[in-house]
């Protein structure tokens, strides 16, 4: 089964207004890497973040690790439209790289 | 610099036929995965190679065999197709694993069984 749980697994939002996704683990996790599909495309790495507690920005993206290193999120500042997507996360078990079931974005103009 | 290309990107079978699907990179990657991507599902991993002439199972290996003879490919074998390996399939590369493991993925094949 899935390492990682994400919630939710869609999200309506006005453009403009924020959007977070999180990514729970019941067990510590080593990593956690995000991504994201636009519709109809593949996956693109966004991040990867290694250490408890942190926390690093990419213009109006957060990512967290949380403080146990068994969740992370994603929160998004002022939506656009260009945001739409799916988000998932996904951590390593050993080698395997392994994904949660993503949350799925959609942004009304 | 292409990155990662499979191939065929569509593809409709009979139930009980046979296929492959090919994952070629050009980006000396050691490791190499393959999921599949049904709705609600997210990504599941099938099997994946830590390294030329290597194979592991993933999460969903049932069905699908894999071989890596070259480093820069990756092949996945359907031997008896069925309704269920309906999806999209993923193919991805990353440099290694673990910690500096940031996935590479190609545009996907999508497979449909009749």
């Amino acid at each position: 089964g899935q390492q990682v749980m994400q919630i939710p697994q869609y999200q309506h939002v006005q453009e403009g207004e924020d959007f977070t996704t999180y990514c729970n683990s019941s067990t510590t996790l080593s990593n956690i890497q995000w991504y994201k599909q636009r519709p109809g495309g593949h996956p693109v790495f966004l991040i990867q973040l290694v250490k408890s507690g942190e926390v690093k920005k990419q213009k109006r993206l957060t990512f967290q690790f949380g403080e146990a290193k068994k969740n992370s999120s994603l929160h998004i500042t002022a939506t656009q439209t260009t945001d739409v997507g799916t988000y998932f996360c996904s951590s390593n078990a050993g080698n395997m790289l392994t994904f949660g079931g993503g949350t799925r974005l959609m942004v009304k103009p | 610099n292409a990155g990662v290309t499979q191939t065929p990107k569509f593809r409709v079978l009979k139930t009980g036929q046979s296929m492959t699907l090919l994952c070629a990179q050009d980006m000396n990657h050691e490791y190499m995965y393959w999921y599949r991507q049904d709705p609600g599902m997210g990504l599941r991993l099938i099997h994946y190679s830590v390294g030329e002439g290597t194979t592991a199972k993933g999460e969903v290996p049932d069905g699908y065999n894999v071989s890596r003879l070259k480093k820069q490919n990756f092949l996945l074998g359907l031997e008896s197709a069925a309704p269920s390996q309906t999806s999209v399939y993923f193919c991805a590369s990353s440099y290694s694993g673990g910690l500096a493991g940031e996935l590479f993925f190609g545009e996907g094949s999508r497979l449909t069984v009749l």
